[in-house]
C-alpha cells in the first residue's frame, strides 16, 4: 500500500506560468516532508523541505504548503522556466516510527514539462 | 569537497553473476540508504544502515544484500537470486536518527543484466 501518493504522473505548463504539482499521504506519523527534482541518469536533487509544524515554506521561486488535516502537500513553482522540466518526487519521513527514523518514503513521481 | 560517490555509474552483469556497487560519502553521515528506481514506479528502499555494523532490510531486499563495515561505505550486491535486476540504483545518506533533513544522494549506478 502506498504511503505517498503523487497522482498525476505527468504535467505541461506554459513558460511563465504557475506549476503545482501535488502529494497525498496516508501516514499520520510523517512529520516531515520533501520535495526532490530528479533528470534522467542522474540522483534526484533536494528541492525544499517541510516540517510538520509549519504549512508553509518558502525558497525563491518555490512554496510548499502541506495541509495536515487532508494528509496533503503541494509545490507550487512561479514562474515556471523550460529548466525545471524534470521529475518531481515527494518524500515524506517520520523522527519516531519504529525503527526506520530517517527513512524518506518516496512517491512515484510527477514529470513537469515546461514549455516555451 | 563533501558528496556521495557511486561506481560505477554503469554496469553490465551477466546471468547467474553477483555483482557489487559502491557507494562512498564523506559527509560523516551516520545513515545510509539503498534506493533502486524503475520507470513508474518512483524510488523503493532495498536496504538501510542507520550505524556500522547494523543494517535493516527495506521494501524490497530479496536479492540483495549490504555491508556497513565503515562509516564511509555502504556495498550493495546484487545476487543471482535477484529474478529482476536491471534497474537504476540510487545511494543515498543523511545525518541519522531523528534529525530533520534531507538525504544526499549519489549520482546512481545504472544496472543491465545482458
Amino acid at each position: 500500500d502506498q504511503q505517498v501518493k503523487q497522482n498525476s504522473p505527468s504535467l505541461s505548463v506554459q513558460e511563465g506560468r504557475i506549476s503545482i504539482l501535488n502529494c497525498d499521504y496516508t501516514n499520520s506519523m510523517f512529520d516531515y516532508f520533501l520535495w526532490y527534482k530528479k533528470y534522467p541518469a542522474e540522483g534526484p536533487t533536494f528541492l525544499i523541505s517541510i516540517s510538520s509544524i509549519k504549512d508553509k515554506n518558502e525558497d525563491g521561486r518555490f512554496t510548499v504548503f502541506l495541509n495536515k488535516s487532508a494528509k496533503h502537500l503541494s509545490l507550487h513553482i512561479v514562474p515556471s522556466q523550460p529548466g525545471d522540466s524534470a521529475v518531481y518526487f515527494c518524500a515524506a519521513s517520520a523522527k519516531d516510527y519504529g525503527g526506520s527514523q530517517g527513512n524518506l518514503i518516496f512517491g512515484k513521481g510527477t514529470k513537469l514539462s515546461v514549455k516555451p | 569537497d563533501g558528496g556521495i560517490t557511486q561506481s560505477p555509474k554503469y554496469l553490465f552483469r551477466k546471468e547467474g553473476q553477483n555483482v557489487t556497487l559502491s557507494c562512498e560519502q564523506n559527509l560523516n553521515h551516520d545513515a545510509m540508504y539503498w534506493y533502486r528506481q524503475d520507470p513508474g514506479q518512483g524510488l523503493r528502499l532495498i536496504y538501510y544502515s542507520q550505524i556500522v555494523n547494523d543494517f535493516q532490510k527495506g521494501d524490497i531486499a530479496e536479492g540483495y544484500s549490504v555491508s556497513r563495515e565503515k562509516k564511509e561505505s555502504f556495498p550493495l550486491t546484487v545476487t543471482s537470486a535477484q529474478k529482476n535486476p536491471t534497474a537504476f540504483y540510487l545511494c543515498a545518506s543523511n545525518p541519522g536518527l531523528r534529525v530533520w533533513t534531507e538525504a544526499f544522494f549519489g549520482q546512481g549506478t545504472r544496472l543491465t543484466v545482458v
